[in-house]
């Protein structure tokens, strides 16, 4: 389904926690991404890895965490500094620089976190 | 940084009719225009793109248009179907730069 797995599918954050969303790709790319999406305020990019043990801050990046170990794996701490952690995130890849298609972003099916 | 703006956030058609969406860009340097198609509950998936050295692209019922000097670009569906109805997203970057800024979104609604 896609090559791109994000887990799970939904979250629920207490208040002072730190969680850490899940994103595993068997594409072999590159590139991961991490967007956050808002209901009326499309897809905004928290961080974004272009190799192994790289990784860039996004336009949002405040309270969260991320760490790049594997090519394969991308996960995403969301932490207790973030303080409006609610929304729908997104994991995406894209493939290497070499390949013609090497802009197009795959998407994971997403994790829908919720603070209790 | 990039800033991009899409009208309009909600759209409505009778199926059949064109559906339009028209989005533009602050960064002259971009040169790399996506457009993603979300369905409900789904992913977001590319459904065409265009690069700044072209200024229309079709593929069957969809087409995008790019005027790089007034930094606007626009998605025109023809013969819209219901299964078209989804929320639509664009998007600019510049080639051999990771970073992708995309629009606030607009939900189309195919009425049968």
């Amino acid at each position: 389904d896609g090559g791109i797995t994000q887990s799970p599918k939904y979250l629920f954050r207490k208040e002072g926690q730190n969680v850490t969303l899940s994103c595993e790709q068997n594409l072999n790319h590159d590139a991961m991404y991490w967007y956050r999406q808002d209901p009326g305020q499309g897809l905004r990019l928290i961080y974004y890895s272009q190799i192994v043990n790289d990784f860039q801050k996004g336009d949002i990046a405040e309270g969260y965490s991320v760490s790049r170990e594997k090519k394969e794996s991308f996960p995403l701490t969301v932490t207790s500094a973030q303080k409006n952690p609610t929304a729908f995130y997104l994991c995406a890849s894209s493939p290497p620089d070499y390949r013609p298609t090497n802009e197009k972003l795959f998407f994971g099916s997403g994790t829908q976190l919720s603070v209790l | 940084g990039e800033n991009v703006e899409q009208h309009p956030s909600t759209l409505s058609v009778q199926e059949g009719d064109s559906a339009v969406i028209k989005c533009t860009y602050s960064d002259s340097a971009s040169n790399y225009f996506p457009w993603y198609k979300q369905e409900l509950g789904k992913r977001p998936q590319l459904i065409i793109d265009i690069r700044s050295n072209v200024g229309e692209k079709k593929d069957q019922r969809i087409a995008v248009t790019l005027n790089k000097t007034a930094k606007h670009f626009s998605l025109h569906i023809t013969e819209t179907q219901p299964e078209d109805s989804a929320v639509y997203f664009c998007a600019a970057s510049k080639l051999g730069y990771q970073k992708v800024t995309f629009g606030t979104g607009t939900k189309l609604q195919v009425i049968p």
